[in-house]
Parts: C-alpha cells; sequence; structure tokens
C-alpha cells in the first residue's frame, strides 16, 4: 500500500515568508508526528497528533511555528515568517496506534531552504 | 533530560565483515527501542524492542535490548555495500511514543 508522503519534496523561500507543508499519512494510522533534521543534527521531535487534537506541542522552536491536522488524515506545519535556522529536512511519520509500543513509518521529507 | 547515545560515529568495513552499532539511552517512561536505516531522506524502520534480552532478526541484521543497562546493539553481518547507511536508535517514551533519536552511526562498506 502507499507510504507516508509529503508535499513539495523541496521549497526554497526568502527569509521572512511563510511556508507551508504537507503530510499525507498512512491510511487508518491514528497517530501522526512531525519531526526536523538540520544538517548533520539528528532528527528532533516537534509535534504530534492523536487524530486531530495536538497532545504535545513542546518540540515547536518558536511560536512560528503551527501544525494542524483535519479528518484525522492530513497535516500542515506551518512556518510563518521564516528565518535562516529553520533551513532542514522536515519528516513527518505515522504510526497505527497512538501511544504504547508502537512503530512510526517516515515519509520522504521536506527538504526547506531559506535564503 | 531524555538522552539516546549512539557509538560509534562512524565506521568503514569491508564486504563480508560484522558490525556492531550501539546504543545506550537514558529516557524516562521507556516504552520501546527502534532501529532505522536512513540512507537519503526516510528512515526506513528495521526493529522495534519492548521486551529485555530477546534478540529480533531480519535476514542479516540482528538487534537485541538490556534494559537492566539501558542500551541495545545491532550486528550486521556479511555486509554488503548497500548497508552503507546512517543507523538510526530511538526510544519512545510511554505517553504518546514521540521517538528521542540518538545522532546516528554512519556506515560505509567497501566492496
Amino acid at each position: 500500500g502507499a507510504g507516508v508522503s509529503q508535499s513539495p519534496s523541496n521549497k526554497v523561500t526568502e527569509k521572512g515568508k511563510d511556508v507551508e507543508l504537507r503530510c499525507d499519512p498512512i491510511s487508518g494510522h491514528t497517530a501522526l508526528y512531525w519531526y526536523r533534521q538540520s544538517l548533520g543534527q539528528g532528527l528532533e521531535f516537534l509535534i504530534y497528533f492523536q487524530g486531530n487534537s495536538a497532545p504535545d506541542k513542546s518540540g515547536l522552536p518558536s511560536d512560528r511555528f503551527s501544525a494542524e491536522r483535519t479528518g484525522g488524515s492530513v497535516s500542515t506545519l506551518t512556518i510563518q515568517r521564516t528565518q535562516q535556522e529553520d533551513s532542514a529536512v522536515y519528516l513527518c511519520a505515522s504510526s497505527p496506534r497512538w501511544g504504547g509500543s508502537s512503530e512510526q513509518y517516515f515519509g520522504p521529507g521536506t527538504r526547506l531552504t531559506v535564503t | 533530560e531524555d538522552k539516546v547515545v549512539q557509538s560509534p560515529l562512524s565506521l568503514v568495513v569491508h564486504e563480508g565483515d560484522t558490525v556492531t552499532l550501539n546504543c545506550s539511552y537514558e529516557v524516562t517512561n521507556f516504552r520501546s527501542l527502534l532501529w532505522y536505516k536512513q540512507e537519503k531522506k526516510a528512515p526506513t524502520f528495521l526493529f522495534m524492542l519492548t521486551s529485555s534480552g530477546i534478540e529480533k532478526k531480519s535476514g542479516r541484521l540482528s538487534s537485541i535490548l538490556d534494559k537492566k543497562e539501558l542500551f541495545s546493539i545491532l550486528n550486521i553481518t556479511a555486509t554488503q555495500t548497500g548497508d552503507s547507511a546512517v543507523y538510526l536508535c530511538a526510544v519512545g517514551k510511554a505517553a504518546g511514543n514521540k521517538l528521542t533519536f540518538g545522532g546516528g552511526t554512519r556506515v560505509l562498506v567497501k566492496p
């Protein structure tokens, strides 16, 4: 079946502009996660969704970052007034169950470059 | 603060060699430890371990978890050039299962 998909695959934007990143999870997966991977760094947790609600937003680096999920499926991560330090690969993952022990399946990521 | 540490940082081996990758962790409310392989962008799921002392095996790859000593190892036997990748270890917590990742081990397998 189809895996996690993300769009766009690459995004170049000017500093100060807003960007929207999209994630389509695996059909039927209830949990959805956003991570960020900066150059030479490990994966950093940003936010996760159980259904449409986000119980844990602790990883969002600033109030310029927000995310929503509608219909228990597609999620968008929005970065307002982008800064150069926002340049990274943004990875989305989905999981068939929330909490407990459940593997997460990753999408191909969106490479964001802020010039 | 939750911490996941992988070693070595990188290694270079020749085809046919065996590699052992290490992952140690200090995490509150531990629930699971996962191994991923990252070649280009998307990490590919390899194993999830929740019970101590039980080896998981898939082909030439195997992994085991020691919950008392707080570490896991990933073994790759008879390595091939296609095994070249960054191997990531991550720990899932009981609440929400958000993953805390280690920095990864970069493996290069030479022909």
